[in-house]
């Protein structure tokens, strides 16, 4: 059973400041590892796909990937009020599994 | 523009109703995929279609039905449900089936149960 993990919330930050999202996951054979930025009553928006060791940027957002160490992190940078919402860490696969979750607020 | 959609928006119905809820995806994707989710909580698999044949079903109860008429087309049968399974119902579709396609989410179904 593929298991993935998210660091705990809420997380809380000023605004212009770093967040930092933490994801591990249990199927050491995994390929694809996903971002997902959800909005409350919302559905679930991509923000950010990875799938090879080191780091990926777009724009304010960096992920990161260490399939030895089963790890994928995101890192969004001057991070803004708009910013606020949960951010589901993905596996991809034949049975694309979510984390929990981990709920961001920036403060203004 | 949306290019996942589904319908309704909102749905209500009573433990004895039977309704629908229909997703359409517009680009070309030969994986559909049904997701519930609860309040707080992530998005939790279904079922899985693939080339329009049903590939995964987690364990569902058989109070739920999914059919996918076409490729563009996936819809999920609702009889006599319970007040439990009141919950946000997303569609997705990605692209290759299974393999490290990004999932793409309709705007969701919101279903309340009475």
């Amino acid at each position: 059973q593929k298991e993935v993990e998210q660091n705990s919330g809420p997380l809380s930050v000023p605004e212009g400041a770093i967040a930092s999202l933490n994801c591990t996951y249990s199927d050491r054979v995994s390929q694809s590892f996903f971002w997902y930025r959800q909005y409350s009553g919302k559905s679930p928006e991509l923000i950010m796909s990875i799938y090879s060791n080191g780091d990926k940027e777009d724009g304010r957002f960096t992920a990161q990937l260490n399939k030895a160490s089963q790890y994928v992190s995101l890192l969004i940078r001057d991070s803004q009020p708009s910013d606020s919402a949960t951010y589901l860490c993905a596996v991809g696969g034949q049975n694309f599994v979510f984390g929990p979750g981990t709920r961001l607020s920036v403060l203004p | 523009d949306t290019e996942v959609t589904q319908t309704p928006k909102h749905l209500v119905m009573g433990m004895t109703n039977k309704k629908s809820l229909k997703c359409e995806q517009h680009m070309g994707h030969r994986a559909m995929y049904w997701y519930k989710q609860k309040a707080k909580k992530p998005p939790e698999l279904m079922f899985v279609y693939s080339y329009e044949k049903l590939s995964i079903n987690e364990s569902v109860p058989s109070r739920f039905s999914p059919e996918c008429p076409n490729s563009s087309l996936l819809n999920l049968h609702l009889h006599a449900l319970q007040p439990e399974d009141s919950a946000l119902y997303l569609c997705a579709s990605s692209q290759p089936p299974g393999g490290s396609g990004e999932l793409f989410f309709g705007e969701g179904s919101r279903l309340t149960v009475l």
